[in-house]
């Protein structure tokens, strides 16, 4: 079946750049997302690319995706406290809308 | 600005009570979801629902019902709530386009402690 894997804990210094890496199974995903989950608060979208894409650059985020492999990475650069985070990576699969989740990544940034 | 709006953000019930966990959007999507999210599990879809009155099992459904009596409102039910159903549970919608880029809006999360 379908499933999204990532690693759950990075701890990076402050102006260093992260890398958060995920792996997916399912080849006929259409979109790929990576949410950002802050304590106590609910998912906000970060940024998402296509399937037929594999870069897709936004200020300091930078998504690779390598469609083979099925590995997805979000790069931040010149991290900040503020990024201090979960980063959940997500599959859309089909046309139902529904999207399968990793576990979710924490991110610890020391200044 | 959209808004998906959990009722309550902590809740603590006894075992055995019923529970009710109330979701609305106001952007008028087809798509609603509930899922519970436990440390090192991540996320996981309990049911969802792609219209009024319809409703579709995820991959924990056991335990929990649903109700989606109008587009706005999905609500989750824990017909004789028990201690490992104790989570943060998160609503979200989304449009029922199969278009770009079909991302989920989350609510706050409701945290249910049952004792």
């Amino acid at each position: 079946g379908e499933d999204v894997e990532q690693s759950l804990f990075l701890s990076v210094r402050e102006g260093d750049s992260s890398v958060i890496n995920c792996t997916y199974t399912d080849s006929s995903s259409t979109y790929l997302y990576w949410y950002k989950q802050e304590p106590g608060a609910g998912l906000q979208l970060l940024t998402y690319i296509f399937s037929n894409m594999d870069m897709k650059q936004d200020q300091r985020l930078t998504v690779l995706l390598n469609k083979k492999d099925k590995h997805l990475s979000l790069r931040i650069a010149d991290t900040q406290t503020g990024d201090s985070a979960i980063y959940f990576c997500a599959e859309r699969v089909g046309s139902q809308g529904n999207l399968i989740f990793g576990k979710g990544t924490k991110l610890s940034v020391k200044p | 600005d959209v808004k998906v709006t959990q009722s309550s953000r902590y809740l603590v019930k006894r075992t055995g009570e019923k529970v009710f966990l109330e979701c609305v959007q106001d952007m008028d999507h087809e798509n609603m979801f509930w899922y519970r999210q436990d440390p090192g599990l991540g996320l996981r879809l309990i049911y969802f629902s792609y219209d009024v009155k319809m409703k579709e099992k995820g991959d924990i459904p056991e335990g929990y019902s649903v109700s989606r009596e109008k587009k706005e409102r999905f609500s989750l039910i824990l017909e004789s709530a028990s201690t490992n159903q104790t989570s943060m549970y998160l609503c979200a919608s989304s449009l029922f386009s199969a278009g770009p880029p079909g991302e989920l809006f989350f609510g706050e999360g409701s945290r249910l402690t049952v004792l």
